[in-house]
């Protein structure tokens, strides 16, 4: 079973769009959650993360919205551009000394 | 960028061979992971440990194994590696007691098993 269900699998955006990705969990004890971004050939790497206290946060051109009654969560890229193209992953993890448990992945590509 | 190394980065062996990937941090973090990564992207828990002599199985059924016998050093064995192996291995670690600790990934170790 999923834990993290994040989408869509696959995305294109113009050059200056705005890029959406949208991620929905179930298990409410989840109190972290992280997106991270990965390049081709290279580990993935903390982009931004919430805490759900804040329904937002922002960080540039990278937010994280936030819905706790909702279970959902999403990073929003304003301003794409094609450096940004990469795969993210949504993640989630409950308190303690437990692993994250990481979505599908998203490819994100901004073409110009 | 992260103090997080794998080798070899690349690996072409044969079936039945026997393989260990190295994974070393210089940052002095407890906890390490081992993923493994399908070429469409999903990354799949296999091994994780939050200190020497402890380690965990992830979600993802492993014919592997791994040791902490050393704080930054969290190494993956493959006793009789097959062509199902093929994928991309990538290590982790990260500091702290808590969930709320970045983790910094390595560049990944891509396994080929012919």
């Amino acid at each position: 079973q999923q834990q993290v269900k994040q989408s869509p699998q696959s995305l294109i955006v113009q050059k200056g769009g705005i890029s959406i990705i949208n991620c929905a969990y179930e298990n409410t004890a989840f109190d972290y959650f992280p997106w991270y971004q990965q390049f081709p050939g290279k580990g993935p790497a903390l982009l931004i993360a919430i805490r759900p206290d804040v329904s937002e946060k922002k960080e540039g051109r990278f937010t994280i919205s936030f819905n706790k009654s909702a279970k959902q969560f999403s990073l929003h890229i304003m301003d794409s551009q094609p450096g940004d193209s990469a795969t993210y992953f949504c993640a989630a993890s409950r308190p303690g000394n437990t692993p994250l448990v990481f979505g599908k992945g998203t490819r994100l590509s901004v073409i110009a | 960028e992260a103090d997080i190394y794998q080798t070899p980065r690349y690996l072409v062996i044969g079936t039945g061979k026997k393989i260990t990937l190295e994974c070393s941090q210089t940052m002095g973090h407890d906890k390490m992971y081992w993923y493994q990564q399908d070429p469409g992207m999903e990354l799949h828990l296999i091994h994780y440990s939050y200190g020497v002599n402890s380690t965990e199985k992830g979600d993802l059924s492993s014919e592997s194994t791994v040791s902490r016998i050393r704080t930054e050093h969290f190494p993956l064995t493959l006793e009789s590696a097959r062509p199902s192996h093929t994928s991309q291995y990538l290590c982790a670690s990260s500091p702290g007691t808590s969930g709320y600790n970045e983790q910094f990934f390595g560049p990944g170790t891509r396994l080929t098993v012919l």
